[in-house]
């Protein structure tokens, strides 16, 4: 069975520090999707980045970058020069290709407070 | 070009009450998901539909819980005799899968609270 695992429930900065936002999944199948998602405060999961499980290279966008190692089952987050308005929690998800559904499942999420 | 959108944003209701919650889901897209999010946790998913049919469900959603999406467009979840455990932030989520199968993100709309007294 999948499973996300975020160990860090919340974290605090303050601004234009860097942060990375962990996560570690376990999955039996060989093709799968990993993503991340952020709910701000006002409660709408915001689609980030999706990875497949046969491209391990890392990838930035603009303040963002993603780190996934198949090695180590993870796929980290890391935010630059962070910014007050990336206060809001954070997600990881997991959604493996065998059944039908390709549901996500989820970590318990992150807290990141940026501190101005 | 419009997002997920769900309809109540806000439901308090006493116990036992029935409640159904609306989804409409982005115009292009054959598949639907609802999920559930309880305080301090992420998302779990509840069923999904492809098109018309209702393909997949959670343990989690009990007989109480029935969801339709009657012409493959917009979605109802129902829960009846609701419970204190049921309060909850449902969430109703979209995708695409393309000619290629390459799974397509999924899109959430911006939740159903549910509160029961």
């Amino acid at each position: 069975a999948q499973k996300v695992t975020q160990a860090q429930t919340e974290i605090s900065v303050v601004e234009k520090e860097d942060v990375t936002l962990d996560c570690v999944y376990e999955t039996r199948d060989t093709t799968y999707y990993l993503f991340w998602y952020k709910q701000p405060p006002s409660g709408e999961l915001v689609f980030l980045i999706r990875r497949n499980s046969f491209d391990e290279q890392n990838e930035i966008s603009g303040r963002y970058s993603w780190n996934f190692q198949k090695s180590t089952s993870s796929f980290n987050f890391t935010i630059t020069a962070s910014q007050v308005v990336d206060s809001a929690v954070y997600f990881c998800a997991l959604s493996e290709s065998s059944g039908s559904a390709r549901q996500l499942t989820f970590g318990s999420g992150t807290q990141l407070t940026v501190l101005p | 070009d419009t997002g997920v959108s769900q309809d109540p944003r806000h439901k308090i209701t006493k116990r036992g009450q029935n409640v159904t919650f609306r989804c409409d889901p982005i115009s292009e897209h054959n598949r639907l998901y609802w999920y559930r999010q309880t305080l301090g946790q992420g998302p779990e998913f509840l069923t999904y539909f492809q098109n018309e049919a209702q393909l997949e469900k959670s343990r989690l959603l009990s007989d109480r819980f029935s969801a339709e999406r009657p012409k493959g467009s917009f979605s109802t979840l129902e829960i009846q005799r609701t419970e204190q455990g049921d309060s909850a932030m449902y969430l109703c989520a979209s995708s695409n899968i393309p000619s290629g199968g390459i799974l397509g993100e999924q899109y959430f709309g911006p939740g159903t609270r549910l509160t029961v007294t």
